[in-house]
This record gives structure tokens, sequence and C-alpha cells, in this order.
């Protein structure tokens, strides 16, 4: 089963707003990250943030994570119409060789 | 150069058909990786190669055959595919940190 498991799936919201995706997961970790996905493209790495920082900026992405809670949060400020994409968290499992994605939430920003 | 390279982008194969999908990267990193991707899920780990040696088969059916002909290549030999194998095909490279570069995939379809 996949370990992260990001809520909500679907996200719609006007331009200018800012959007919060959070994303559970199960067992320890080495890091998490998140990943922008644009329709049927590849995957884009956004940023990653290790199991002993709690907070970490990257322009206009801010996330965040809880290791006593096993979660961790995407805030996107000021959103645009091209930030229209699925965004993915992936975890880096202490105890495997893999990062294993989540199901991701779709974002749809409205010009 | 950061940039992981996929072809082709698009394959149409009949299920009796011998293809290859290609994927190369000139990072210098160690590790690489096949994803299947189907619509509205998130990558499915297929193969993992590690310094050109294949560390892990997520059990993937013999028709798909991975191989690393070196360090900044990897293949995905295609043979007797069936039409539930038609996905978005992703390859992707690991960073220092363990995230991943990927490519633009292969969308692959199989009549």
């Amino acid at each position: 089963s996949q370990q992260g498991e990001e809520d909500p799936q679907a996200l719609s919201i006007q331009e200018g707003e800012n959007a919060t995706m959070n994303c559970s997961y199960k067992t320890s970790i080495n890091n998490l990250q998140w990943y922008r996905q644009n329709s049927g493209r590849g995957l884009v790495h956004l940023i990653l943030i290790r199991s002993n920082e709690r907070e970490k900026h990257s322009g206009r992405l801010r996330v965040t994570l809880d290791t006593s809670k096993k979660s961790s949060s995407l805030l996107i400020t000021a959103s645009r119409a091209a930030d229209t994409a699925s965004y993915f968290c992936a975890t880096d499992l202490v105890a495997y060789q893999k990062v294993t994605f989540g199901i991701g939430t779709k974002l749809q920003v409205i010009p | 150069d950061t940039e992981v390279t996929q072809t082709p982008k698009h394959l149409v194969m009949g299920m009796t058909n011998k293809k290859s999908l290609k994927c190369e990267q000139h990072m210098g990193h160690r590790a690489m990786y096949w994803y299947k991707q189907k619509a509205k899920k998130p990558p499915e780990l297929m193969f993992v190669y590690s310094y050109e040696k294949l560390s892990i088969n997520e059990s993937v059916p013999s028709r798909f055959s991975p191989e690393c002909p070196n360090s900044s290549l990897l293949n995905l030999h295609l043979h007797a595919l069936q039409p539930e194998d038609s996905a978005l095909y992703l390859c992707a490279s690991e960073g220092s940190q363990s995230e991943q570069y990927f490519g633009p995939g292969t969308r692959l379809t199989v009549t």
C-alpha cells in the first residue's frame, strides 16, 4: 500500500489564494519530498524536508513536517493558474531502499 | 546538465511486438528507476538499478526486462505486452538525498 496519503485528493481555488495540501505517513522516514506533475508529464521535484527539520521554504512554497503526528503540509502562497497540477508527497523510509509516493492532490487554480 | 531524457515520447505496439524504452541522464547519479503510472494514480515502482546492478524488482512480469548498459543509460525491453500494460512509463535518477529527477515519460499504448 502507498505510504503517503494526501488530503484533500482534489482542491479548486481562485488565483491569488493560498493552497494547502497535507500528507500523512505510517513509519519512520529519512526525509519527505514533494513533487508536482503537470498532466501527462514527468514529475518535478519541488522540495525535500529531512526528518530533523520542521519547516522549509522555497519561493512561494512552504513545507512543514511533524514527525510526532507523521504528517507534512505543503503551502503554496499566492497561487497562479500555472500551479494547476497534481502534487505528490513521497517518503524516503528508514526501513526501505526506495521512495514511496502518495496518492496525490489534484490542484486546480482558476484564473 | 540536470535533465533526464526518455525516448520515444509515444509508442503504440501490438501484443506480439518487441520494443524498447530508453532513458539517459548525465548527472552522475548512480541509481536509476523505472516507474509505471496509470491515469489518476501515483507512480508505481517497477525496477531500481544501483551502480548498474538491479537492486529492486517489484515483482514485475517477465514481459518487462530492464537493462542498464552503463551508469548513464537505462533501457526497458518490452515483449508480448497486454493491453492493461498501457500506461505512462517514467524513468528517474536519484540525487544525493534520494530526491528523484524524472524524465518526461513514454506514453505506451498496447493494442
